[in-house]
């Protein structure tokens, strides 16, 4: 049973630089969350998607950063321009439905930006 | 504004003896809290969870306790085993937007010493 699967796993790119984020979340999983991780604030909730709709984009933290979900199978976020204050890890999770004890987020093991 | 803090960056554990994580939240408003526990390069995995209408919850080695007058939840790993060693991560979530949004804690590292 795949999990959700993210690509790249790395990513080092120049600052300025266009950076795309890839996301397959798990089949029949209705909701898609991007998080971000950094030392300093943990795991952030940047956005998530609810039959492909984006819900709740507070999260995001400026309009450098888009994401999209155009099917139920994929979703991107996209960083345009990047900027070294954005290396960290961005996590992909889906989830079934309402999060509760039996319906807990699944994650993709992230992908490591990193900006020069 | 952290709404959910986990002050304790790491914490070191000999094996066999009791891990106790802990973490703060300051939204009288969560009605749900989880632990999650994540590996080096791997994504969070969830670990256990407890409702808000209740003070214990405990799944093998593993309990979650819940004081809800001062707004704190513990995770308690009896015994300790060195494959315990990861980095835990306390969420918490409240009902907003028609869903349960889920807000995580910074982590706590802790290592097993065998």
């Amino acid at each position: 049973d795949a999990g959700v699967i993210q690509s790249p796993r790395h990513e080092v790119t120049e600052m300025g630089q266009e950076v795309t984020l890839r996301c397959k979340p798990i089949s029949g999983h209705d909701y898609l969350f991007w998080y971000r991780q950094t030392m300093m604030r943990g795991l952030e909730l940047l956005i998530y998607f609810n039959n492909n709709v984006p819900i709740d984009d507070s999260g995001m933290p400026e309009d450098r950063f888009s994401a999209k979900m155009p099917n139920a199978s994929f979703s991107t976020l996209k960083i345009q321009p990047s900027e070294p204050r954005d290396s960290a890890v961005y996590f992909c999770a889906s989830s079934p439905g309402t999060t509760n004890s039996n319906q807990p987020q699944h994650f993709g093991d992230g992908t490591r930006l990193s900006i020069l | 504004d952290q709404q959910v803090k986990q002050n304790s960056p790491s914490l070191s554990v000999q094996e066999g003896r009791i891990s106790i994580l802990n973490c703060d939240y300051t939204n009288s408003m969560f009605d749900y809290f989880l632990w999650y526990k994540k590996y080096p390069a791997e994504g969070p995995t969830f670990l256990i969870s407890i409702s808000s209408i209740k003070d214990k919850n405990e799944d093998g080695r593993f309990t979650v306790f819940l004081n809800k007058s001062a707004k704190h939840l513990s995770l308690h790993i009896v015994p300790s085993q060195p494959g315990d060693s990861a980095v835990y991560f306390c969420a918490a979530s409240l009902y907003s937007g028609g869903y349960q949004k889920v807000t995580f804690g910074t982590g706590t590292k802790l290592q097993v010493i065998p």
